[in-house]
């Protein structure tokens, strides 16, 4: 059982939508980090996000905290095909160290 | 600046033989983490080096996985007896303490 979920699990849209991707969990988590995954590559961070109710964005990308630290949304605007790749949530568990990851959502974004 | 770097990137192996996969982390970074990526699934915890502390082994599936780092910098996975359900990408990142993570490319086992 994976301590965080991730939805949807694949999301395939056009370039110039936009998308939204979810993690949730029933843990409480001090912080949560998001990263973008591409082919034959290591995950590569995006963003953590350390406060309930944080949002953070980084150019088309916006990240929020949920209130209570136990959810993150990552939402894309006008997608465009550099986008796509495998999005991974991750929360620290136990120590500050050990991360625990969601099973990512793969995004592919057609032109 | 050099990244983390794994070798090999890839690595065939048949059922029984021991491997030994390397990770090179960024230079100054006290932290490194083995993680295990197989397919459809997230990352697997398997051990963090912290210093010279040590090692938080806690994520090893079984017995015949074990790690070294030597020096504080290099380090080695090594998985003896390889079964088929070892086959996986196996990722290596490196830290400094308290910071994101920092990953290298992974190394792709596959146990025939």
């Amino acid at each position: 059982t994976q301590l965080l979920e991730q939805s949807p699990q694949f999301l395939s849209i056009q370039e110039g939508e936009n998308l939204t991707v979810y993690c949730n969990s029933s843990s409480v988590f001090s912080s949560l980090q998001w990263y973008r995954q591409e082919p034959g590559e290591g995950p590569v961070l995006l963003v953590t996000v350390v406060t309930g109710g944080e949002v953070k964005k980084l150019k088309r990308l916006t990240f929020q905290f949920g209130d209570a630290r136990k959810d993150s949304s990552l939402h894309i605007t006008a997608a465009q095909p550099g986008d796509t790749g495998l999005y991974l949530c991750a929360g620290p568990v136990s120590n500050d160290y050990k991360l625990s990851f969601g099973a990512g959502t793969t995004v592919t974004v057609r032109a | 600046g050099a990244g983390v770097s794994q070798s090999p990137s890839n690595k065939v192996t048949e059922k029984g033989k021991d491997v030994e996969l390397r990770c090179d982390p960024i230079s100054g970074h006290t932290a490194l983490y083995w993680y295990r990526q197989s397919l459809g699934q997230g990352l697997e915890f398997l051990i963090y080096f912290q210093g010279n502390s040590a090692p938080d082994k806690s994520g090893l599936p079984s017995d015949r996985f074990s790690a070294e780092r030597t020096g504080g910098s290099v380090s080695t996975l090594t998985i003896q007896r390889t079964q088929q359900e070892d086959s996986a990408v196996y990722l290596c990142a490196s830290s400094r303490q308290g910071y994101g993570q920092y990953f290298g490319p992974g190394t792709r086992l596959t146990v025939t």
